[in-house]
């Protein structure tokens, strides 16, 4: 299986809801990430997980918290978001192959967020 | 700080003319470059690594630390190839960011 699966596809929350995104993946990476991708703009990452503790925390702003709960899983919290945080959510994972080398980051489909 | 820069926001041409799609970065140290393929309605995928030295689909890239650029080349392009390229670095063992990318568009 080499698949990274997020759920779900389409996500429509109000600036008050609490909502959260999820990913899966089956490969045994031990790192996994958080991007935003904007229309017509690049993945921009957000958060990184490397063995289930948070590596990297790119100024992300507190409404958006991640979690790792275990080394398949990875969940992205939404509470309070604002209608500029719709985005195309995405999940990756690769795995430290040594030497500072990593195998390739496999990316999920994407959770399509809209927040109204 | 570190960046990947592709100069080139849409680049169109037709079948069977060469290629080159454009990748420069910053950073001091060894890097990790890559290239990341983006088919319509597909998800992001590698297209191929500089460790690897290896031709994916036709496409071929060089790492040249003097001019610290990854190039993306393939010497007859095809329709199928239209899709959008990022350019990607990375560095350490966590870190991977994108270039703007790049639209390729092959005509028939």
């Amino acid at each position: 299986d080499t698949e990274v699966t997020q759920t779900p596809k389409h996500l429509v929350m109000g600036m008050t809801n609490k909502k959260s995104l999820k990913c899966e993946q089956h490969m045994g990476h031990r790192a996994m990430y958080w991007y935003k991708q904007k229309a017509k703009k690049p993945p921009e990452l957000m958060f990184v997980y490397s063995y289930e503790k948070l590596s990297i925390n790119e100024s992300v702003p507190s409404r958006f918290s991640p979690e790792c709960p275990n080394s398949s899983l990875l969940n992205l919290h939404l509470h309070a978001l604002q209608p500029e945080d719709s985005a195309l959510y995405l999940c990756a994972s690769s795995h430290p192959t040594g030497r500072g080398a990593r195998t390739e980051a496999f990316f999920g489909q994407g959770t399509r967020l809209t927040v109204v | 700080a570190q960046r990947v820069t592709q100069p080139e926001k849409l680049l169109s041409v037709f079948k069977g003319a060469p290629v080159e799609l454009k990748c420069n970065y910053s950073y001091s140290g060894s890097p990790e470059l890559f290239w990341y393929v983006q088919y319509s309605r597909q998800r992001l995928q590698l297209l191929l690594r500089h460790i690897s030295r290896e031709s994916i689909k036709g496409f071929t890239a060089d790492l040249n630390k003097g001019e610290t650029s990854f190039h993306l080349k393939k010497p007859f392009a095809q329709e199928e190839d239209s899709a959008m390229y990022y350019c990607a670095l990375s560095w350490g063992t966590d870190k991977l960011i994108f270039g703007t990318g790049t639209r390729l568009q092959v005509f028939p």
